[in-house]
């Protein structure tokens, strides 16, 4: 499957303690986008990476970081994890600012 | 600030009726509006964006400036249409935002 792979498809934490969520872009996509999706709140976007470079930032807290390394895989790194942090996460990919390819989510819960 | 509304969480028909998903938007540009669809066990994908204009699986979306609405519509729901659907509005210089989603429920 060449469409972009979230992995892990699950995960299950406790409070406090810090997760890596890991993307892999379609091939030859160069941005990367990553999204959460809770039930109350819809898909929220948290942040974009072009090319190895932070393009823009939206609701992310302090608590998560992410990087997009040369090989265009990015990394989206949780940490202090709060209860309500518990939510899908969605990765996606696009050649520039055209479609965007969703993968399956990597769903978090802590507790 | 920019922001999609999709007013309705859930939206549920019969087989053959007419089905209207709404969504409103605020920008102070020029606005590029998507639908994406997720169906169940599956991705979210692209349904359509208003640049093309175009009708997907029978369904088609005009963008009303006038009334900043970009609502999809579809003259006779069908079963498989069943899924959630998720309005989005790409912000010049950064990603797509998306609205809270609706979900289409067709029944025969």
């Amino acid at each position: 499957d060449s469409g972009v792979t979230q992995t892990p498809k699950h995960l299950i934490t406790a409070t406090g303690q810090r997760v890596t969520l890991r993307c892999s872009p379609r091939s030859g996509d160069l941005s990367v986008y990553w999204y959460q999706q809770s039930l109350d709140q819809g898909l929220q976007f948290l942040i974009q990476y072009y090319n190895g470079e932070e393009r823009a930032k939206g609701n992310i807290l302090e608590r998560f970081s992410a990087q997009q390394f040369p090989d265009l895989h990015s990394e989206l790194n949780l940490s202090s994890l709060e209860l309500g942090d518990s939510a899908l996460y969605f990765c996606a990919s696009s050649v520039g600012e055209g479609e965007l390819f969703f993968g399956e989510g990597s769903r978090l819960t802590v507790l | 600030a920019q922001r999609v509304t999709q007013p309705e969480k859930l939206l549920s028909v019969f087989k053959g009726a007419p089905v209207e998903l709404k969504c409103n938007y605020s920008y102070s540009g020029s606005p590029e509006l998507f639908w994406y669809v997720q169906y169940s066990r599956q991705r979210l994908q692209l349904l359509l964006r208003h640049i093309s204009r175009e009708s997907i699986k029978g369904f088609t979306a005009d963008l009303n400036k006038g009334e900043t609405s970009f609502h999809l519509k579809k003259p006779f729901a069908q079963e498989e249409d069943s899924a959630m659907y998720y309005c989005a509005l790409n912000q010049a210089g950064t990603a797509l935002i998306f609205g809270k989603g609706t979900t289409l429920s067709v029944s025969s």
